[in-house]
């Protein structure tokens, strides 16, 4: 069954220190991975998308790694802000599959002054 | 542009009654997505249309909920008669291509939290 889980569930983290959050799937054939934020009461937005033969791709202060064999990935948050307060949410694409989306629950990242 | 523009952002009804949300997609954009997100369940796929024509409804609950694109430029996402259990965020999304293409950028709109008592 295809599935997205994400850990932690939850974290809490001072402002200005670094975070990893991470995604494992068992999606196959795998397609594309996304990650995205969702600020409380808001709309997921898009920070990246990541293709079976991308690694590493950053956007600004966030760094996203995929591992394909292992299935994989990671969001790497660099030197977090207030505003880095939201929810993350891995999301996965099968081939053949184009606008099936598989959602992970999310984690809920909020940063402390 | 001024991104998916959904209303209202809240319903408060009591049930039995219709429900009418509504979505206005981002210019140019042919494909559609009505999503569902609880606490429970997350972000569920309820109905995706491509070029005004439904595509694929297999998330739509139950009869009770029907959705509709007349236009390029609009869609509604109707319940009747509403339940407590519907009682959700109902997010519509939009993107660009014909059947998006495996890398095609989602947009959601901000939402409509719906409540029903």
């Amino acid at each position: 069954k295809n599935q997205v889980e994400q850990s932690p569930q939850s974290l809490i983290i001072l402002e200005g220190k670094n975070c990893t959050l991470q995604c494992n799937y068992t999606v196959s054939p795998f397609s594309n991975l996304r990650w995205y934020k969702q600020d409380t009461g808001r709309g997921p937005v898009s920070l990246t998308i990541m293709t079976f033969s991308e690694n590493t791709k950053s956007n600004g202060r966030y760094t996203a790694t995929l591992d394909a064999d292992t299935k994989q990935s990671s969001l790497h948050i660099t030197a977090s802000q207030l505003s880095d307060s939201a929810s993350y949410i891995c999301v996965v694409s099968a081939l053949g599959s184009n606008y099936q989306l598989i959602w992970g629950a999310g984690t809920k990242l909020i940063i402390k002054p | 542009d001024a991104g998916v523009i959904q209303s209202p952002r809240h319903e408060v009804t009591e049930m039995g009654q219709e429900v009418t949300l509504r979505c206005k997609p981002i210019s140019g954009h042919n494909s559609l997505f009505w999503y569902r997100q609880t606490m429970m369940r997350g972000l569920e796929l309820l109905i995706y249309f491509n070029n005004n024509v439904p595509i694929d409804d297999s998330g739509m609950p139950e009869d009770r909920f029907s959705a509709k694109m007349p236009n390029a430029s609009f869609s509604t996402l109707k319940i009747q008669p509403s339940e407590p259990r519907d009682s959700a965020v109902y997010f519509c999304a939009s993107s660009t291509g014909g059947i998006p293409t495996n890398t095609g950028e989602l947009f959601f709109g901000e939402g409509s939290r719906l409540t029903v008592l």
